[in-house]
């Protein structure tokens, strides 16, 4: 079975504060996600990476950054996390034309 | 429209009834099919993907229509833990990972 974890449950961060979000899988898979998913919008693209230090822009990236320096690890970083960013966000993996397999998610507030 | 549209829903049904939930997709070229199960403040989890000729799991069949452009569910025998909101995903090419697409949800609610 793939496994797809997130360091984190929960997570409470003050406005300004710098955000790690890490995500490991361990199926070898190329490609890795970053989702946010809110009420009413939905699972939303923030990042992609199809190979190790190879990232692409998804549908909102603004304010986020993410890093790929091994290929089973995929971080998400909030530079300076704003309260519009408290969300639950979801990293996902897959290989070609499988399906994606999704991390247990962390529930971000920003106070 | 949008890329990938559901049943608004939400639906509620009685303990042992049967549901169906459809999902239109707008691009021909889509390549393949997938219905997620999504608990509340649970990540998303592979139900089971779609394949050309439809296909069952237990009491849950996945169908694909290409003419028409959309994908279905249907769950016999309803249970209390069917409850929970039906994800269908798209994927429109072989090539971009990036372009999976997702519908909004579904939800149902399973009534004793």
């Amino acid at each position: 079975d793939v496994k797809v974890t997130q360091s984190s449950r929960y997570l409470v961060k003050r406005t300004g504060e710098k955000v790690f979000l890490e995500c490991v899988q361990d199926m070898d898979h190329e490609n890795m996600f970053w989702y946010r998913q809110d009420p009413g919008l939905g699972l939303r693209l923030i990042y992609f990476s199809y190979d190790v230090k190879m990232k692409e822009k998804g549908d909102i990236p603004e304010g986020y950054s993410v890093s790929r320096e091994k290929k089973e690890r995929f971080s998400l970083i909030l530079e300076s996390a704003s309260t519009n960013q408290t969300s639950m966000y979801l990293c996902a993996s897959k290989e070609g034309s499988s399906p994606l397999h999704f991390g247990n998610g962390t529930r971000l507030t920003v106070t | 429209r949008k890329e990938v549209e559901q049943d608004p829903g939400p639906f509620n049904v009685p303990e042992g009834a049967t549901v169906a939930f459809n999902c239109t997709y707008s691009n021909s070229a889509s390549q393949s099919f997938f219905w997620y199960r999504q608990d509340c403040r649970k990540e998303p989890k592979l139900l089971m993907s779609v394949y050309s000729s439809g296909n069952e799991d237990g009491r849950f069949t996945a169908q694909l229509n290409r003419a028409s452009q959309y994908i279905s569910l249907l769950i016999r025998d309803s249970k209390l833990s069917d409850s929970a909101t039906y994800l269908c995903v798209v994927n429109p090419s072989i090539g971009s990972a990036r372009q999976l697409t997702f519908g909004s949800g579904t939800q149902l609610t399973v009534l004793p």
